[in-house]
């Protein structure tokens, strides 16, 4: 199975940096996903890594470290439209290639 | 990117009533679907695997007579809730796995369902 864990709540300011942890422990690993859900909306997709290193989108990065079962979700120059939850999730490496969610970091940007 | 719809987004029903929420494909084909449920302010619980052509995988505590999954073609899967209780009231979201890589997941937009 897969257990993965997350902070419940960060606070940050708009224009910060912040870094968004994520620890798992798998029975079998296909890659690591960051999703951003709003309130009430599905998940949309941010970001992947399924090897250690980091992965740069624009304000949105992403490092993974496989040995450590570790990744975090670095967003830069916060805006207040960035306040949601952001889900880290682990794909298995079964033939469904099922994702595995954290339960979310809820992110909240004051001014 | 690719599209998945999900229909209707809300939902209000009475107890005993049974209500199919849509998960297609829009522009790509998925043999595999999934379905998920998601209590408010906690993360996603996959409730099941849908499969084209065949039955679904159905996760633990998931009862597969009270949420029937069809999916009968590569762009189309039917979730039922049959004999609603208020305590079915969730928010229910299908995915869809792209077929190019990364083979990211891309969501429906979530049905709120209401049992009163």
């Amino acid at each position: 199975g897969q257990n993965i864990d997350q902070p419940t709540e960060m606070t940050a300011t708009e224009g910060a940096i912040v870094q968004i942890n994520c620890t798992y422990q798998t029975s079998g690993f296909n890659g690591l996903f960051w999703y951003q859900q709003h309130a009430g909306e599905a998940p949309t997709f941010l970001s992947y890594n399924v090897l250690d290193g980091l992965e740069e989108k624009g304000r949105f990065s992403s490092f993974l470290s496989r040995s450590k079962g570790y990744s975090y979700l670095l967003l830069k120059e916060l805006q207040m439209k960035d306040s949601a939850s952001y889900l880290c999730a682990v794909r298995d490496g079964g033939s469904a290639r099922q994702l595995t969610f954290g339960s979310g970091t809820q992110l909240t940007v004051l001014p | 990117g690719a599209v998945v719809s999900q229909h209707p987004s809300r939902v209000i029903c009475k107890s005993g009533t049974s209500v199919k929420i849509e998960c297609r494909s829009l522009d790509f084909q998925a043999t595999t679907m999934f379905w998920y449920r998601q209590f408010p302010k906690q993360s996603l619980m996959l409730m099941a695997t849908s499969n084209e052509g065949s039955k679904a995988t159905y996760e633990q505590g998931v009862e597969k007579d009270k949420f029937l999954i069809n999916h009968a073609s590569l762009t189309l899967s039917t979730l039922t809730v049959t004999s609603a209780h208020p305590e079915d009231s969730s928010f229910y979201i299908c995915s869809a796995r792209g077929d190019t890589p990364p083979n990211e997941a891309f969501f429906g937009q979530g049905t709120r369902l209401t049992v009163v």
